[in-house]
């Protein structure tokens, strides 16, 4: 099972949107709505941010919101803030028993400029 | 409130098996809809899923780690154990584990494990 693909890093301003892809197969992030991500500060444990694609935690702020669309599934930042500065990853369910069940992505460095 | 800790030796020599212990509380591991992993980052780099153990007791494994990696739980004790043969310089680490419901809900804080004679 091959990890997902991110970009390396994004970068944007406070106050402003940026979105970060996570492009896996039909057998991962196209096969299932099970996408999750979660970011992680340095020297921290990653946070669950979303779940089932576009589902966000109790506290997560509504500015996450995730998207699918076939094999590529999105997380998009609004209103950009100083403390959105992290490195976020992607994960996706990928089978079950007979396979890995999940993989994750290659981890995005988000900077505010 | 859910917690998970992870607890192991913080250095192991090359070839040594290499067992880690997830300690949870706030939850039973008997509760359906919830499974845990382990996962691991290496310094620098991204993470990595390496196994997990559903509610009913079914296993799934890394594919390209499956031969080394053995996860069990003991519900009465509220663990679950990760054990992976064989260790490698390459398996330095900060090992996670983490708790599934929705996504990985809740993780403990990680323990790194240092590969080295």
């Amino acid at each position: 099972q091959s990890a997902l693909t991110q970009p390396r890093s994004v970068s944007g301003s406070p106050g402003q949107s940026v979105t970060i892809s996570c492009t896996g197969t039909s057998s991962d992030v196209g096969g299932y709505n099970y996408v999750s991500w979660y970011q992680q500060h340095p020297g921290k444990a990653p946070k669950l941010i979303i779940y089932d694609v576009s589902e966000r935690p109790s506290g997560v702020p509504d500015r996450f919101s995730g998207s699918k669309s076939g094999n590529t599934a999105s997380l998009t930042i609004s209103g950009l803030q100083a403390e959105d500065e992290a490195d976020y990853y992607c994960c996706s369910y990928a089978g079950s028993y007979t396979s890995s069940a999940y993989v994750f992505g290659t981890g995005t460095k988000v900077t505010v400029l | 409130q859910v917690t998970l800790k992870e607890s192991g030796p913080v250095l192991v020599k090359p070839t040594e098996t290499l067992t880690l212990t997830c300690t949870v509380s706030g939850f039973s591991l008997s509760n359906a809809r919830m499974g845990v992993s382990w996962i691991r980052q290496p310094p620098g780099k991204a993470l990595e899923w390496l196994a997990h153990i559903f509610s009913n007791d079914e296993k799934s494994y890394s594919t390209s780690l499956k031969s080394r990696l053995t996860i069990s739980k003991d519900t009465s004790k509220s663990q679950v154990v990760l054990t992976m043969t064989n260790m490698d310089p390459v398996d330095t680490a900060t090992y996670y584990c983490a708790l599934s419901y929705g996504g990985f809900d809740y993780w403990g804080q990680g323990t790194l494990v240092t590969v080295s004679s």
